[in-house]
């Protein structure tokens, strides 16, 4: 069965400073890969995904992402933290080519951006 | 972009009554409904997938009896929580697949329920 995995419950990050959010996933192929954001009391942004191609894929708000086969990660990146980009992450994998889109979230990672 | 919609975006009711929550899609047509549950700080539990003009199809452990789900058209889902209880209070958020195959979903804005 397939698993999403993000080890990090919580990340406090200073703003201006760098942020890493990290994925695992495990399945049976390459999956569909996706980050989305959500905000408190909010449903889900899609940040980025990836199907196939490059391995480094970019994304809204800044963020990109990068698939890593030999790892199974999918880790998000930001090079410079808003204040309005604390919020509630979530990585998810869904079955590459497969009608219906269902997908498998990971726990989830809340971001706090101190000013 | 794709738009969902979710109405009432939040609800009170009383322990045994019922009450229905609407996902549309406003700009697409959706062939395919997902209903998913969310307990405070925790991820998206998938609890349904819904397609227009079959019969929903429930994950493990997800009672059909009390969460109906119709899908009537490709615009509109709704899950309604039948003789509700406590226990069912939490934030409900539903997604629709604009393309199949491609994995990507559009999510509403959520309903948060809660049972007196």
């Amino acid at each position: 069965a397939q698993s999403v995995t993000q080890p990090d419950i919580h990340i406090t990050v200073s703003e201006g400073a760098s942020l890493e959010l990290r994925c695992n996933y495990s399945y049976g192929a390459t999956p569909y890969l996706f980050w989305y954001v959500q905000s408190p009391g909010q449903g889900l942004q899609l940040l980025l995904k990836y199907f196939s191609g490059d391995t480094l894929v970019q994304g809204i708000k800044g963020f990109e992402a990068e698939f890593k086969r030999s790892q199974s990660s999918f880790n998000l990146r930001k090079p410079s933290v808003h204040w309005s980009d604390a919020a509630e992450y979530f990585c998810a994998v869904g079955p590459a080519g497969a009608a219906g889109n269902k997908l498998t979230f990971g726990g989830g990672t809340r971001v706090l951006v101190k000013p | 972009g794709a738009v969902v919609s979710q109405h009432p975006s939040w609800v009170i009711c009383k322990s045994g009554t019922s009450v229905k929550i609407e996902c549309r899609s406003l700009d697409f047509q959706a062939t395919t409904m997902f209903w998913y549950r969310q307990f405070p700080k925790q991820s998206l539990m998938l609890m349904a997938t819904s397609n227009e003009g079959s019969k929903a199809t429930y994950e493990q452990g997800v009672e059909k009896d009390k969460f109906l789900i119709n899908h009537a058209s490709l615009t509109l889902s709704t899950l309604t929580v039948t003789s509700a209880h406590p226990e069912d209070s939490s934030f409900y958020i539903c997604s629709a697949s604009r393309d199949r195959g491609t994995g990507e979903l559009f999510f509403g804005e959520g309903s948060r329920l809660t049972v007196l």
